[in-house]
Formats: C-alpha cells, sequence, structure tokens
C-alpha cells in the first residue's frame, strides 16, 4: 500500500505569495491531519479534515487554510506569505475508525522557503 | 491546556551505550502517548504508544518506554544504541485517539562510532 505522498517536496515563494501544498492519504484512509515543523516553535498542530470537513483546528491565523476533496485528498493554502512561515509542512492521515486508537500516518513533508 | 517537555535538545552517545531520552507531558485528563523519530529529510515514523495497560511498551527495534502517571513522564530507553539510532526524537500526548498531537521540542540523538 502506497504511503502519505505530498506534493511538492520543495517550494520557494517570495513575501505576499500564496501557496497550495497538497497531501494525498493512504487509500482508504479518511482523516487528514496538517502540522507545522519549525526549529523554533518546534511541531504544531494546524488542523484536521474529516470526511471533507474540518474537525479540528489548531491555534493558527486566518491565512491558513484547507480542504479536503471527496476522494480525501487534501490541500493547504497561505495566503499573503510571510518570512516566518517557512516551515516543514507535514501531513498525517489515519483511518478514523470511531471510538479506537487510530494510527497517525505521516508524510515527507513539504519544505516552504518564503524569501 | 496540554504541553510536553523534553530537556534535552541533543544527546551525543557512544555506540552499544544505553541511551535514555526524557519526556514529561502535563495534562488536566487522561492522555495518551506516543515516541516519534524522524529521520533527516523524512516524515515522522511511530515508534511507539501507550494507549492504555501495561505502563511499560516496547518498540520492535529495542526502544522501549515507561509511562509513570504520578511523575507525568514517559521516557524512552534503549540498553544499547546503534548508529542507525541517530534520528530526532519527539515525544507526543494526545486527548483522543491520536488526533491533534501536542509534540515536545525534540530530542536529537547522535550517536558515535
Amino acid at each position: 500500500k502506497a504511503g502519505v505522498t505530498q506534493t511538492p517536496r520543495y517550494l520557494i515563494k517570495t513575501r505576499g505569495q500564496q501557496v497550495t501544498l497538497s497531501c494525498s492519504p493512504i487509500s482508504g484512509h479518511r482523516s487528514v491531519s496538517w502540522y507545522q515543523q519549525t526549529p523554533g516553535q518546534g511541531l504544531q498542530f494546524l488542523f484536521e479534515y474529516f470526511s471533507e470537513t474540518q474537525r479540528n483546528k489548531g491555534n493558527f491565523p486566518g491565512r491558513f487554510s484547507g480542504r479536503q476533496f471527496s476522494n480525501s485528498r487534501s490541500e493547504m493554502n497561505v495566503s499573503t506569505l510571510e518570512l516566518g512561515d517557512s516551515a516543514l509542512y507535514l501531513c498525517a492521515s489515519s483511518l478514523q475508525i470511531a471510538e479506537k486508537y487510530n494510527e497517525q500516518f505521516f508524510g515527507p513533508g513539504t519544505r516552504l522557503t518564503v524569501l | 491546556a496540554q504541553s510536553v517537555t523534553q530537556l534535552d535538545s541533543q544527546v551525543p552517545v557512544f555506540e552499544e551505550a544505553p541511551v535514555e531520552l526524557r519526556c514529561n507531558y502535563s495534562s488536566s485528563v487522561s492522555v495518551y502517548l506516543f515516541w516519534y523519530v524522524q529521520y533527516p529529510n523524512q516524515g515522522l515514523q511511530l515508534l511507539l504508544k501507550y494507549l492504555s495497560g501495561s505502563t511499560l511498551v516496547e518498540s520492535i527495534n529495542g526502544f522501549e518506554a515507561e509511562f509513570n502517571k504520578s511523575q507525568t513522564s514517559f521516557h524512552l530507553r534503549k540498553p544499547s544504541v546503534h548508529i542507525s539510532d541517530t534520528a530526532e526524537y519527539f515525544c507526543a500526548v494526545s486527548e483522543g485517539y491520536g488526533q491533534n498531537f501536542v509534540f515536545g521540542p525534540g530530542t536529537r540523538l547522535s550517536v558515535l562510532p
């Protein structure tokens, strides 16, 4: 079974631009979560999507948004990029069987550099 | 609110020596605890987890961690490390079935020959 894939793997943008990152979960997984990893702040939860609905959200400004499609693929968008948005963005997917532990499987990440 | 502390940002250790990576958490409710490993240029991989039951959990590659509720700790140990264990290790806590993790800052383990 293919793992979680994220595209692109590397991205360079300039301040003020916007960017869209893509995540394809493991086949059959219905939940997709996004995390931001930076040297200063570590790993921080952005949001989680399940069945095309945002179910949980971390403490990030509205410039960070996401969506999930009917095939469970997810995209996250960052508008009006700032230098501080430079980070590794990780996506994780899980089966989401209710009331049971569902392991999250992480993708390799997209490294975004904002100049 | 939950938080996770990993006191050691870097741990250098010689090959075949034992190692302990410390993790402490704070939470007002019952939690699930995890250790993830991240190799260079890769995503996170689950190393081991505590959900319930035995407080000592083990991974297939020789790591173990013990949940200590009174000390709110979940330290990771390995009796003999290998060069291939060089990576960054993250402790994480979740209040709900492995969702919405709160991660610690990470500990970079460097195994020296």
